[in-house]
């Protein structure tokens, strides 16, 4: 079975710090992609990555980036973590397009 | 601007019901109709749905898509409490990400 991993449950940070959130993939997918789940507002795409090295903006790109120096591992990074991106984040990926996602479990971000 | 309207957003129904949960999209160059369960952490496939009319199964669940009428419905037959989840659905173009709908929270009383 494929698995995707997020490496953190649950995060709490503080407002202004850096966050980094990872996403490891082990089945050599193509296609990796963050979003965020708001209660009432589903999932919403922040970035995704096609390749490696390759990164494109998704619908809600602001106040995040990311990075994806190899095949397996995709990170989303917050520069300066602010209330309003309290959030769960959910990682996926897939083989390439006309695919289902694999989800990652989530990681619950609180930032306080 | 691609988008995916679920509804309801919210049931709550007696163990032994049947329930009906609906997807509309609005897509360009639509390829298909995915479905996913999601209890309390990743969600999990339930159903890629590409060709109209043909009505896919798992067990208590079901689902069939309407090209025409740009939608989809996933049946739940006989609940149980372990269905309590939210059902996404989403649609692909084949070319960027999936587009999700906001999702139905679906609670089995016993």
């Amino acid at each position: 079975d494929v698995k995707v991993t997020q490496s953190s449950r649950y995060l709490v940070k503080r407002t202004g710090e850096k966050v980094f959130l990872e996403c490891v993939q082990d089945m050599d997918h193509e296609n990796m992609f963050w979003y965020r789940q708001d209660p009432g507002l589903g999932l919403r795409l922040i970035y995704f990555s096609y390749d490696v090295k390759m990164k494109e903006k998704g619908d809600i790109p602001e106040g995040y980036s990311v990075s994806r120096e190899k095949k397996e591992r995709f990170s989303l990074i917050l520069e300066s973590a602010s209330t309003n991106q309290t959030s769960m984040y959910l990682c996926a990926s897939r083989p390439g397009a006309n695919y289902g996602y694999t989800f990652g479990s989530g990681t619950r971000l609180t930032v306080v | 601007e691609d988008k995916v309207v679920q509804s309801p957003l919210s049931l709550v129904v007696h163990e032994g019901d049947t329930v009906t949960l609906n997807c509309s999209y609005e897509v360009t160059n639509f390829r298909s109709l995915l479905w996913y369960k999601q209890e309390k952490k990743a969600p999990t496939f339930l159903f890629m749905l590409t060709s109209s009319g043909i009505e896919k199964k798992s067990g208590r669940l079901s689902s069939i898509l309407d090209k025409k009428e740009l939608f989809s419905i996933l049946n739940i037959t006989a609940t149980q409490t372990g269905d309590s989840a939210i059902y996404l659905c989403a649609a692909d173009t084949g070319r960027r990400a999936l587009t999700f709908g906001s999702g139905t929270r679906l609670q089995v009383q016993p």
